[in-house]
């Protein structure tokens, strides 16, 4: 069975400081991995996603994520966050048989 | 400009009373989801289509139906049987195949009154 945790439910970093939001996932074949961003009363959009290619993933809005097979990993990162950074974030996992998982979410809160 | 639009925004539901939500999406996406979003939660898959006229059960199925009559339409209703209904239900949507990513509608807050 697969499984995604997100380690974090809220994150809170001072605007233009490095973001960082984890992600630890479990599955029995090689995942695809996602990150979505969803604003209040919104949708949730696509940042990026792994599909096996690159284990480093360039995304929108300067976020990139690293899969880590070694640690099981697909962290989420920005060099600098701004403040329309705020909003919450999703890990989802999808296996072999396009189970689809999300994670719990992770609310990004940037300080001034 | 395609996309995938959710009506109403708001819905108001009454004890005992089914509703409708609907979702349209003009991607020309064979797949469509229906998840209901819950605080703290995460989304939860109530039913997905992966072609017209067909239809599978997600992990929370009890208490809704839907129907795909349409490749463009994929309607949600919440039944009576729902007894907690309130929750913000999202709608998205995908292309046929294995890891394709997922296009999301706006939502629908539903509060019961």
């Amino acid at each position: 069975a697969q499984s995604v945790t997100q380690l974090d439910s809220h994150v809170s970093v001072s605007e233009g400081t490095p973001v960082l939001l984890r992600c630890n996932y479990s599955s029995s074949y090689s995942p695809s991995l996602f990150w979505y961003v969803q604003h209040p009363n919104k949708g949730l959009q696509l940042l990026l996603k792994y599909t096996s290619a690159a284990t480093l993933v360039k995304g929108i809005n300067g976020f990139e994520a690293e899969f880590k097979k070694s640690e099981t990993s697909f962290h989420l990162t920005k060099p600098s966050a701004h403040m329309s950074d705020a909003a919450e974030y999703f890990c989802v996992v999808s296996d072999l048989y396009n189970k689809i998982i999300f994670g719990k979410g992770t609310r990004l809160h940037i300080l001034p | 400009d395609g996309g995938i639009t959710q009506s109403p925004k708001y819905l108001f539901r009454k004890e005992g009373q089914n509703v409708t939500l609907s979702c349209e999406q003009n991607l020309n996406h064979d797949a469509m989801y229906w998840y209901r979003q819950d605080p703290g939660q995460g989304l939860r898959l109530i039913y997905y289509s992966q072609i017209v006229n067909d239809f599978q059960k997600g992990d929370i199925a009890e208490g809704y139906s839907v129907s795909r009559e349409k490749k463009e339409s994929f309607p949600l209703t919440v039944t009576s049987a729902q007894k907690n209904p309130t929750a913000f239900y999202l709608c998205a949507s995908s292309m046929a195949g294995l890891n394709q990513p997922q296009h999301f509608g706006d939502g629908t807050r539903l509060s019961i009154l």
